[in-house]
C-alpha cells in the first residue's frame, strides 16, 4: 500500500512568488491535513480537508490556502511568499475526521530567498 | 490554552541504556495522545497512541508510554535504546472533535552514544 506522497520534495522560490504543493493520501483515506514545520515554531497545523471541504483551519494568514479534489488528493498554495515561509510542509492523511491517526508524508521543503 | 510541553530539548543516552522522554499537556477536552518520531529529512512516523482504556500503551520498535491523568503526562519509555533510535520525538494531543488538528510539542532530539 503506497504511503502519503508529497510533491515536489524540494523547491526554491523568491519573495513575492507563489507556490503550490501537492499531496496524495493513502488509498481509501479521505481526510487530509497540512502542517508547517520550522525550527522556531515547530509543527503547526494549517488546515484539514474532508470531502472537498475545509473542516478545520489553523492560525495562518489568508496567503495560505488549500483545496481537496474528489479523489481526496489535496493541494496547498502560498501566495506572496515571505522569507518566513521557508519550512517543511507536511501532509498527513487519515481515514476520516475524528479517526485522528495521521499518516504523514515525507514533506515538501520550501526555501524562500 | 491548549499546549504540549516536552521539557527536554536534547537527550543523550548510551546504547543499551533505558530511555524516558517526558511530555506534559494542557488540554480542555478528553485528550487523545500520540508520540511520533522523525528521522532527518523524513516525515513523522507514529510510535503509539492513547485514546482510552489501559493507561499503559505499547507501540512499535519496543516503545511504550503511560498516560497519567493526574499529572497530565504521557511519557515515552524504552528499556534498551538502539543506535537506530537516534531521531527527534514529538508528543502530540488532539481530540475526537478536532480530527486532524493536533497540537505538537517542540520535540526532543535523541542522540545515542555507542
Amino acid at each position: 500500500k503506497a504511503g502519503v506522497t508529497q510533491t515536489p520534495r524540494y523547491l526554491i522560490k523568491t519573495r513575492g512568488q507563489q507556490v503550490t504543493l501537492s499531496c496524495s493520501p493513502i488509498s481509501g483515506h479521505r481526510s487530509v491535513s497540512w502542517y508547517q514545520q520550522t525550527p522556531g515554531q515547530g509543527l503547526q497545523f494549517l488546515f484539514e480537508y474532508f470531502s472537498e471541504t475545509q473542516r478545520n483551519k489553523g492560525n495562518f494568514p489568508g496567503r495560505f490556502s488549500g483545496r481537496q479534489f474528489s479523489n481526496s488528493r489535496s493541494e496547498m498554495n502560498v501566495s506572496t511568499l515571505e522569507l518566513g515561509d521557508s519550512a517543511l510542509y507536511l501532509c498527513a492523511s487519515s481515514l476520516a475526521p475524528g479517526a485522528n491517526v495521521l499518516t504523514f508524508g515525507a514533506g515538501s521543503r520550501l526555501t524562500v530567498l | 490554552a491548549q499546549s504540549v510541553t516536552q521539557p527536554d530539548i536534547h537527550i543523550t543516552v548510551s546504547e543499551g541504556a533505558s530511555l524516558e522522554l517526558r511530555c506534559n499537556y494542557s488540554y480542555g477536552a478528553t485528550p487523545y495522545l500520540f508520540w511520533y518520531v522523525q528521522s532527518p529529512g523524513q516525515g513523522l512516523q507514529l510510535l503509539l497512541k492513547y485514546f482510552s482504556g489501559d493507561t499503559l500503551v505499547q507501540g512499535i520498535k519496543g516503545f511504550e508510554a503511560e498516560f497519567k491523568r493526574s499529572q497530565s503526562s504521557f511519557n515515552l519509555r524504552k528499556p534498551s535504546v538502539h543506535w537506530s533510535d537516534a531521531a527527534e520525538y514529538f508528543c502530540a494531543v488532539g481530540d475526537n472533535n478536532q480530527g486532524g488538528k493536533l497540537i505538537f510539542g517542540q520535540g526532543t532530539e535523541l542522540s545515542v552514544k555507542p
